[in-house]
């Protein structure tokens, strides 16, 4: 099974409001990813976990959180939404040593 | 850091006809171009790659190659099918960042046309 699942698939958020996406795989992957995807602009990778180790991009390193408290979870957190945090996000894992990344479905996040 | 262009925004091919993706990269230290495919409603799939030890590699039909002097890479689709109607990314991967980071281009909107 390569299936990388997101939940929800879905959400809406209230400016100011905190927002807590969730991923997970079961294909034991070391490293999960987390990318954010706007209209006409390329995936952009927010951070990254390897094993329990979070790597976070430089330029979104305070507007995001993320935990992993097993291997297979992995979640995304924004403390308080703004307008700017609309967007799909989309999850992903590899093997390591592995290069090829397998993505989920995304979450569409809309922020009122 | 790298920086990776999509040159097509949107592409139209009449069935049967070959399709031609197009991206260029900044960073001579990657290694590892993929190229991923989404359609609607849905998230990025695998469809082929390349690794900078050669310039070409088939799957089917679909083809990629790479000019590493240029540094440049494209997917070729032959004799395309509807169902090759989607987004396609390319993406470079610098082989010094440990974790594979992936820096993807802006997508290409591949329109197949029966």
């Amino acid at each position: 099974d390569t299936t990388v699942k997101q939940n929800p698939r879905y959400k809406l958020a209230r400016v100011g409001k905190p927002v807590n996406l969730i991923c997970s795989q079961t294909m034991n992957h070391d490293t999960m990813y987390w990318y954010q995807k706007k209209p006409n602009q390329a995936p952009k990778l927010l951070l990254f976990y390897y094993d329990k180790i979070l790597n976070r991009e430089a330029d979104t390193f305070e507007k995001f959180q993320s935990s992993r408290p097993n291997n297979s979870f992995c979640s995304l957190y924004i403390g308080s939404a703004g307008l700017e945090y609309s967007a799909m996000y989309l999850c992903a894992s590899s093997r390591l040593g592995a290069y090829e990344q397998y993505f989920g479905p995304g979450t569409r996040l809309t922020v009122l | 850091g790298e920086k990776v262009e999509q040159h097509e925004s949107t592409l139209s091919v009449r069935e049967g006809d070959s399709a031609v993706i197009n991206c260029t990269y900044t960073d001579t230290a990657s290694s590892y171009f993929p190229w991923y495919k989404q359609e609607a409603g849905k998230g990025l799939h695998f469809v082929i790659d390349i690794r900078s030890n050669v310039d070409r590699k088939q799957s089917q039909r679909l083809i990629v190659l790479l000019d590493k002097k240029a540094k440049r890479f494209s997917l070729h689709i032959t004799a395309t099918q509807p169902e090759d109607s989607a987004i396609y990314f390319c993406a470079a991967s610098p082989s010094n960042t440990g974790n594979y980071k992936y820096v993807f281009g802006a997508g290409t909107r591949l329109k197949v046309i029966a």
